[in-house]
């Protein structure tokens, strides 16, 4: 079975400043998409970004880039240049390839921005 | 700005109370979910419809009814619920079989609280 991690409870990050939050997964499929969404205190849970495993390009959506390493099974979120309205919980999370629609979610980071 | 929308925004009901949550969303998706999630927890998936049918049920308890009158709506019918049954309940659409993945888009979610 998938089982996704993510090691950090918490964090936080000054104003304007970088973040990583980290996520590891486990899977045997080759084939399968990653993907960090975000939800801030008002609850609304919105896509950050997605990966495909199949490309070896890292995806990135404005200030937010993710290093993936499929060979360690990890997927780590960069967030550049922090702003306020980045605070929120961060939930990383898998999804196999096929007609499986289930995602399989990490804890979750909760991410403070300082300013 | 969501396209998925769910009403209502909050929800207080009594244990032998009949009430309903609703669904809509405006993407023209094919697959629609109900998950339910706790306060600090990532989502838990509840039901899956695709196509208008009843795709997978996570063993959820009768007193949860589900309801998809066309491709668009969707209805949580809920009825003698428990305490512990109080939580976010979150929708969610994506587009079977679409390149590279349905992801999944969710909506503002409805808190329910059950006295």
């Amino acid at each position: 079975a998938q089982t996704v991690t993510q090691s950090q409870p918490e964090m936080s990050v000054q104003e304007a400043e970088t973040v990583t939050l980290s996520c590891t997964y486990d899977t045997s499929e080759s084939d399968y998409y990653l993907f960090w969404y975000k939800q801030p205190p008002s609850r609304q849970m919105i896509l950050v970004i997605r990966q495909e495993a199949y490309k070896q390009q890292n995806a990135t959506e404005n200030r937010f880039s993710v290093n993936f390493q499929k060979a360690a099974k990890s997927f780590s979120l960069k967030i550049s240049d922090s702003q306020l309205g980045d605070a929120a919980m961060y939930f990383c999370a898998f999804q196999n390839a096929g007609n499986n629609r289930k995602l399989i979610w990490g804890l979750g980071t909760s991410l403070a921005v300082n300013p | 700005d969501t396209e998925v929308t769910q009403t209502p925004k909050h929800l207080v009901m009594g244990m032998t109370n009949k009430k309903s949550l609703k669904c809509e969303q405006h993407m023209g998706h094919r697959a629609m979910y109900w998950y339910k999630q706790k306060a600090k927890k990532p989502p838990e998936l509840m039901f899956v419809y695709s196509y208008e049918k009843l795709s997978i049920n996570e063993s959820v308890p009768s007193r949860f009814s589900p309801e998809c009158p066309n491709s668009s709506l969707l209805n949580l019918h809920l009825h003698a619920l428990q305490p512990e049954d109080s939580a976010l309940y979150l929708c969610a659409s994506s587009q079977p079989g679409t390149v590279p993945t349905d992801t999944q888009y969710f909506g503002p979610g409805t808190r329910l609280t059950v006295l």
